[in-house]
């Protein structure tokens, strides 16, 4: 596999409910990121790791997990989530720390019911 | 308040038919301007990086300029499959040491045979 994958693409799930979404990217990158599209808004950048280190929270709340076991993998854990955050989930990664270029995955698709 | 402003929201051409895209800006200590084409129910993929005023990159139907304060992405002659939404992101002094990237709302471009 090549570039940026993320699994699962779409996700249905009840307020109550624990889930992760999963990123994993091919390109040798050391950076890692994790972004929102909703509709009608730009994007807004989530969580940021560089080297397995967080280096950027954007005050996302504390029901969004994010864990990044190396630079390679990327994880975001959901729990007690609200309507509201549904949303696409955007993985991507960049070469050369935070600076670079992002190339990004095909997104996850969370509806929250 | 730093801003990232793309225009128009949205763009219907004839295929052919030239146009241009814009970004405008208000920030401090530019660090690199993206731009991404984000086809639907995907992730953004990556176009260009311009990093000073004057500087242009060219590929293929596309032509990407600077300026102190905007952005443009020329499309020569478009064709249908050049449809897809159009997203500048500016990277900016401030944040972190990597610096702040915004991205703007987009631009959906709609090109009819």
């Amino acid at each position: 596999e090549t570039g940026v994958t993320q699994t699962p693409r779409h996700l249905v799930m009840g307020m109550t409910n624990k889930k992760s979404l999963k990123c994993e990217q091919h390109l040798g990158h050391n950076a890692m990121y994790w972004y929102k599209q909703s509709a009608k808004k730009p994007l807004e950048l989530m969580f940021v790791y560089n080297f397995k280190e967080q280096t950027e929270n954007n005050s996302v709340p504390s029901r969004f997990s994010p864990e990044c076991p190396n630079s390679s993998h990327l994880f975001l854990h959901l729990h007690t989530l609200q309507p509201e955050d549904s949303a696409l989930y955007l993985c991507a990664s960049s070469q050369g720390g935070p600076l670079g270029e992002l190339f990004f995955g095909e997104g996850s698709r969370l509806t929250v019911l | 308040e730093d801003q990232v402003t793309q225009s128009p929201e949205a763009l219907r051409l004839q295929e052919g038919e030239s146009s241009s895209l814009n970004c405008s800006y208000t920030v401090s200590g530019l660090r690199g301007l993206f731009w991404y084409r984000q086809d639907p129910g995907k992730g953004p993929e990556f176009l260009f990086t311009l990093y000073s005023a004057g500087e242009e990159k060219e590929k293929e139907r596309l032509k990407a300029t600077l300026t102190k304060k905007e952005s443009f992405l020329h499309i020569t002659a478009p064709k249908p499959e050049d449809s897809a939404t159009y997203l500048c992101a500016v990277r900016y002094a401030g944040g972190t040491s990597y610096g702040k990237l915004t991205f703007g709302q987009g631009t959906i471009l709609t090109v009819h045979p």
